[in-house]
Order: C-alpha cells, then sequence, then structure tokens
C-alpha cells in the first residue's frame, strides 16, 4: 500500500509569489490534514478535510493560504502571494476513519520563501 | 501557549541502555496521545500510543505510561539502539479525528 505522498519535495520561491503544494493521501482514507513546522517550532495543524468538505480550518493563518481537495481525493494547498514568515515544512496526514486517532504522515514540503 | 511541552531538546544515550523521553500536557480534555518518530528528510512516523483509560502500552521495545494526575506521560526505549536516533515527537488529540497537537520534539541519539 502507498502511503501518502506529496510534491514538491523542495519549493523555493520569492516574495509575493504564488506557490501549490500536492498531497495524495492512503487511498481509501477520507480524512486529510495539513500541519506545517517552523524550524524548531512545534508541528501545527493547519485544516482538516472529510472527504471533499472542510471539517476544520482553525488553523490556517490567513486568507492568503487556500486549500481544496476537489473529489475528496487528493488536496492542494495554494500560498498567495508568499510571505517570509510563510518558510518551514508542510506536512500532510490522512486516515481512515473519522473516529481514528492515529494519523499517517507523507514526507513533507519544504518551502522556502526569499 | 503550548499545549503539549516536552522540556528536553535533546538525550543522548549509549547502546543498550533505556532511553527515556517526557511529554507534558496542560489540556485535561485530552483523551488519547500518540508518540511519533521522524527521520530528516522524511515525515513523522507513528510509533505508539495510549488511550487516557490506560497507564500502560507496550510495543516490542517502546513502552509509553501515562500519568494523569500529573498530565505527563513517557516514552521508554529498552534496549535502545542507533536506528533509533531521531527526532521524537509527542502529540495529543481531545476527539478522534481531529487535529493532534503536537510539542516541539526531543532529538534522541543513541551511540554505539
Amino acid at each position: 500500500e502507498a502511503g501518502v505522498t506529496q510534491f514538491p519535495s523542495h519549493s523555493v520561491i520569492e516574495k509575493g509569489q504564488t506557490v501549490t503544494l500536492r498531497c495524495d493521501p492512503i487511498s481509501g482514507h477520507d480524512n486529510l490534514y495539513w500541519y506545517r513546522r517552523v524550524m524548531g517550532k512545534e508541528i501545527k495543524f493547519l485544516l482538516h478535510f472529510v472527504k471533499e468538505s472542510k471539517q476544520d480550518e482553525s488553523g490556517m493563518p490567513n486568507n492568503r493560504f487556500l486549500a481544496e481537495r476537489t473529489g475528496g481525493t487528493y488536496s492542494t494547498l495554494k500560498v498567495q502571494p508568499a510571505e517570509l514568515e510563510d518558510s518551514g515544512v508542510y506536512f500532510c496526514a490522512s486516515s481512515q476513519v473519522l473516529f481514528a486517532h492515529e494519523q499517517f504522515f507523507g514526507p513533507g514540503t519544504r518551502l522556502t520563501v526569499l | 501557549d503550548q499545549q503539549v511541552k516536552q522540556n528536553s531538546p535533546s538525550l543522548s544515550v549509549q547502546e543498550g541502555r533505556i532511553s527515556i523521553l517526557n511529554c507534558d500536557y496542560t489540556n485535561s480534555m485530552f483523551d488519547y496521545f500518540l508518540w511519533y518518530k521522524k527521520y530528516p528528510a522524511e515525515g513523522p512516523t507513528f510509533l505508539i500510543s495510549i488511550s487516557s483509560i490506560k497507564d500502560k502500552n507496550e510495543d516490542g521495545r517502546f513502552t509509553v505510561f501515562l500519568n494523569k494526575s500529573a498530565k505527563h506521560l513517557s516514552l521508554h526505549i529498552v534496549p535502545s539502539q542507533p536506528g533509533d536516533s531521531a527526532v521524537y515527537f509527542c502529540a495529543a488529540s481531545a476527539q478522534a479525528g481531529t487535529a493532534l497537537i503536537f510539542g516541539k520534539g526531543t532529538t534522541l541519539s543513541v551511540s554505539s
């Protein structure tokens, strides 16, 4: 069974540009989560999809971040326009059923905003 | 204010000895606790978990202890192996399926 995959693995952009991150969850997993880790700090929750619906987006920093999950499969996270403080590693995680605690993480996308 | 705290940024242990990683939490609503292991350039990998109705859970060399009254949990690795060298994150959730709240992590180094 393939794990959670994320693309790209690294992205370096300039302040003001747009970046789109993609996450493919484990096949059949209805729950999809986005997290972010800024260097040296804790991994912080951004938002949670159940299928194509946003269940919880309380962790989204501001309206420069837009997450979508059309069709309930893969998800994208767009940052527009990017700011310096958006730099960090963005993780995607998925879980199979709503009432499951364990989440399975992808390798992350390292975003650097210059 | 951090709800999950890992106060030791790093821990060094010799191969074969016990590693004890600690975690404290402040939110009484947390009912499930997890430990994740992370190697460089990889995502966190689920290691072991414990429900708040238990005080111990064991899986091979890994044991997690929960002290609800002290709002404290610990991960014991025995015997420690060089391949255990990684960053260990403590995480908690208040309800199944919701966001995990992570600590900052503890870097474990096991020397041979």
